[in-house]
């Protein structure tokens, strides 16, 4: 079965302490992860696509990386702006249609 | 920037209601999506669109239908709406070119008397 896991489900961290965000995936013909960042009240906003193994992307503070069974979100130096819900999802052809598979993400809080 | 507009943030309905919800894209688009999202379920698809008049059925179909009478717009609707359709509704666009993100509206909170 398709499945995307996040961990963990919530990160408390110190203003300027870098961390990472894991979502590990079982898909049967990966097509596109995605990384979006939720505010309380608000939509996903999309971050980043990667699409193979070994690719890589930055914006900011946020990097996101992927391996063939995973993808990790690294923050560096975090502010507590960057406080927000991290979603992951993975395209793939699943029941009949691409689709995408969401992670029930990862609650981040930065405190200064 | 691609803007995906939904036509309230907040919603109060009471069962048995047809209620609509509406969304608006501005990107030309020919991909729409309805999505629920709920605490510990995540966000699941109930309907998408490939086409202006075209819709397919996603997971979670059931007591919901669709309309996409024109590109940009895309219109969910609760045909009796009942307690258990209580949620946050956000509607997603992206083109036609395959494996493309979708852009999220900020979404409907529903809430179902």
């Amino acid at each position: 079965e398709d499945q995307v896991t996040q961990s963990p489900e919530a990160l408390r961290l110190q203003e300027g302490e870098s961390s990472s965000l894991n979502c590990s995936y079982t898909v049967s013909g990966l097509r596109g992860l995605f990384w979006y960042r939720q505010d309380p009240g608000k939509g996903p906003e999309f971050l980043f696509t990667l699409y193979s193994a070994g690719e890589e992307k930055e914006k900011e503070r946020l990097k996101a990386t992927l391996t063939k069974k995973e993808s990790f979100l690294h923050i560096t130096a975090p502010k507590p702006e960057d406080s927000a819900t991290y979603l992951c999802a993975v395209q793939a052809f699943s029941g009949g249609y691409n689709k995408l598979i969401f992670g029930a993400g990862t609650r981040l809080a930065v405190h200064p | 920037d691609v803007k995906v507009t939904q036509s309230s943030r907040y919603l109060v309905k009471r069962t048995g209601e047809k209620v609509f919800l509406e969304c608006v894209q501005d990107m030309d688009h020919e991909n729409m999506f309805w999505y629920r999202q709920d605490p510990g379920l995540g966000l699941r698809l109930i309907y998408f669109s490939y086409d202006v008049k075209m819709k397919e059925k996603g997971d979670i179909p059931e007591g919901y239908s669709v309309s996409r009478e024109k590109k940009e717009r895309f219109s969910l609707i609760l045909e009796s709406a009942s307690t258990n359709q209580t949620s946050m509704y956000l509607c997603a666009s992206s083109p036609g070119a395959s494996f493309q993100p979708q852009h999220f509206g900020d979404g409907t909170r529903l809430s179902i008397l």
